[in-house]
């Protein structure tokens, strides 16, 4: 079943602005997790938040965690054309074996 | 390996053909995932291996699909009798340890079937 939950479901920018995308989730979590994938195959590991973290930085990403809202957020600053993919938010549940995913974001930046 | 590998690539089948798709994770990676994504959906948790065990089958669409891990390395997702809404992307993935990690995925088998 599908934990996560982000939104919007699409989202079109210009190149250099920012983008934002949010997911939602219904459990206690370990961490979360956000991927991209491009072109519909291999998803690339962007970050890991862990449940006492508020907020993580890598690059041009910046990801926050509410464990009270049980939201998170992906900022990706400074966009550019190949930022365009789907990008998917996932959850480690307390006591799981298994990330639980959403349905993805699709982001397209345009130049 | 330098990461995860998955063949073939692509796969068109006539319905009613078994097919294999084959996985070989990252060296040393203990937890093995097959996913499977339909076009512009999410991802589908099929199944699951820890070592050459797997702990949760129940992922698993139907009874014409099976999975095996060998030596705790490589893995082969069968589908028997394939049907047509069998059509979709397999991802697989591997992690370190079994939970609480990052997974690293392979590029994908786009299985098609007419």
């Amino acid at each position: 079943s599908q934990q996560g939950e982000e939104d919007p479901q699409a989202l079109s920018i210009q190149e250099g602005e920012n983008a934002t995308m949010n997911c939602s989730y219904k459990t206690s979590i370990n961490n979360l997790q956000w991927y991209r994938q491009n072109s519909g195959r291999g998803l690339v590991h962007l970050i890991l938040i862990r449940s006492n973290e508020r907020e993580k930085h890598s690059g041009r990403l910046r990801v926050t965690l509410d464990t009270s809202k049980k939201s998170s957020s992906l900022l990706i600053t400074a966009s550019r054309a190949a930022d365009t993919a789907s990008y998917f938010c996932a959850t480690w549940e307390d006591s799981n074996y298994q990330l639980i995913w959403g349905a993805g974001t699709k982001l397209i930046i345009k130049p | 390996g330098a990461g995860v590998s998955q063949s073939p690539s692509n796969k068109v089948t006539e319905k009613g053909k078994d097919v294999e798709l084959r996985c070989d994770p990252i060296s040393g990676h203990t937890a093995l995932y097959w996913y499977r994504q339909s076009l512009g959906q999410g991802l589908e948790f099929l199944i699951y291996f820890q070592g050459n065990s797997a702990p949760d089958k129940s992922g698993l669409p139907s009874d014409r699909f099976s999975a095996e891990r060998t030596g705790g390395s490589v893995s082969t997702l069968t589908i028997q009798r394939t049907q047509q809404e069998d059509s979709a992307v397999y991802l697989c993935a591997s992690s370190f340890r079994a939970a609480n990690e990052k997974l690293f995925f392979g590029s994908g088998t786009q299985l098609s079937v007419l």
